[in-house]
């Protein structure tokens, strides 16, 4: 079937690291996003991808970074510039002129 | 610059009841607009896709309805049942393949 797998399911991040969010589909979609969602803030985007080899900013990009290499994947690194990065973070993908296809989510706790 | 509103934040009802979740946007110029469903701890679930030229959309018991001349978008949720308990996300897109505008949610509670 097709969809979007985001991995891990569950980040730990210790203060000073980078780390690294996966996020593939096989849906053959051309744009891919990132979104970041708290409690009570609802989703902000983060960066998002309309092809390969191009991104842009979101609402909130600072201290994150992505790139597209390939259609198929779009990852999220979460950079030690990141103050606060605990969070739901939520990818996404559409064709272009239909509904969006979300991940299950990887959920990134500060220890 | 695009905002959208969700009322209201919560709500709890009994089971078997009717009731309408409302969506608001403040730029009337969208593209489409998407109603989703998340579960505690889950990804979202997409429930109905609603075209600019479309007023409305039906899938079993939900049916979602647009305005755009008023900035309003509705899900009508029929029968309500435990199962139905989540929080709902109405979101806008302002152009093909752009990205989604999120309300913040409105969460349903079902009681049996």
């Amino acid at each position: 079937d097709g969809g979007i797998t985001q991995s891990p399911k569950y980040l730990f991040r210790k203060e000073g690291q980078n780390v690294t969010l996966s996020c593939e589909q096989n849906l053959n979609h051309d744009a891919m996003y990132w979104y970041r969602q708290d409690p009570g803030q609802g989703l902000r985007l983060i960066y998002y991808s309309q092809i390969v080899n191009d991104f842009q900013k979101g609402d909130i990009a600072e201290g994150y970074s992505v790139s597209r290499e390939k259609k198929e994947s779009f990852p999220l690194t979460v950079t030690s510039a990141q103050k606060n990065p605990t969070a739901f973070y939520l990818c996404a993908s559409s064709p272009g002129q239909k509904g969006y296809t979300f991940g299950s989510g990887t959920r990134l706790t500060v220890v | 610059k695009q905002e959208v509103t969700q009322i209201p934040a919560a709500l709890s009802v009994p089971e078997g009841e009717n009731l309408v979740l409302n969506c608001s946007f403040t730029d009337s110029a969208i593209y489409n607009l998407q109603w989703f469903r998340q579960d505690p701890g889950k990804g979202l679930t997409s429930l109905l896709l609603i075209q600019s030229s479309q007023r409305e959309q039906t899938s079993g018991r939900l049916n979602a309805s647009l305005d755009k001349s008023s900035g309003r978008s509705t899900l009508y949720i029929a029968a309500s049942q435990p199962g139905d308990s989540a929080t709902y996300l109405c979101a806008v897109s302002p152009q093909a393949g752009t990205a989604l505008i999120f309300g913040k949610g409105t969460t349903l509670s079902v009681s049996s």
